[in-house]
């Protein structure tokens, strides 16, 4: 079956970056878009940005443009996304999530996601 | 607009029936997603293409589009609905994926 399987958490202080990846299995990888969304505590859901696996390249939400850099790495079917200049507000659950057609917004599989805590 | 407006809470007594709404602009362009999401657990697709059931989501679950509204209905909620349900679209460019703000069912 499809899976999506992430790294485990990170702690890091305000300033840093934090790179987090996702494997996928059970599909082939680069027949897929990936997509990237995160969930601040008790909060609702937010995109962030994809891996169009038409392009081969990323497509970033505005409010990540410059920070943000996603990547994949077909040839071990994982994806990774990487968050620099963390601030507090960073501090989110990050989840990986396969995009169900091209360019779709219906992610049909998740990852378990990633807890990124940033603090000094 | 790609901004999409959910009610933050609604509840439904057990086996009755529930409505979720979910407002945007970008549904005159696009079909709605909407997505199943329990404390602690990672999002699940519950509906695409505005009526369309992924495997192994109970035929309970029905969606629907109307002009700028779509709607997630459940039909004789059951205890473990309770969740957040976030609709999804993309804004008017067709590039940027958006969520609604989410909605709380409580099954009373």
């Amino acid at each position: 079956q499809v899976q999506l399987v992430q790294s485990g958490a990170e702690v890091k202080k305000p300033g840093a970056s934090v790179k987090v990846s996702c494997k996928a299995a059970g599909y082939t990888f680069a027949n897929y878009d990936i997509n990237w969304v995160r969930q601040t505590a008790g909060q609702g859901l937010e995109w962030m940005g994809w891996m169009s696996r038409e392009s081969g390249s990323a497509g970033y939400a505005q409010r990540f443009q410059g920070r943000l850099t996603l990547t994949w790495d077909t040839s071990i079917s994982t994806a990774y996304m990487e968050l620099t200049s963390l601030e507090s507000a960073d501090t989110a659950m990050y989840y990986c999530a396969r995009g169900y057609a091209t360019g779709s917004h219906t992610f049909d599989s998740w990852g378990q996601g990633t807890l990124v805590t940033v603090s000094s | 607009s790609s901004e999409l407006t959910q009610d933050p809470a609604v509840s439904v007594a057990l086996g009755q029936t529930v409505r979720i709404s979910c407002r945007g602009d970008s549904f005159r362009s696009f079909w709605p997603t909407w997505y199943q999401q329990k404390p602690g657990q990672a999002p699940l697709l519950v509906m695409y293409a505005g009526d369309h059931r992924p495997p192994g989501i109970p035929d309970r679950f029905s969606g629907s589009t109307s002009g700028d509204t779509a709607s997630l209905t459940i039909t004789g909620a059951r205890a473990e609905d309770e969740a957040d349900y976030y609709c999804a679209s993309r804004d008017n460019s067709g590039n940027q994926k958006v969520f609604g703000g989410g909605t709380k069912v409580t099954v009373l």
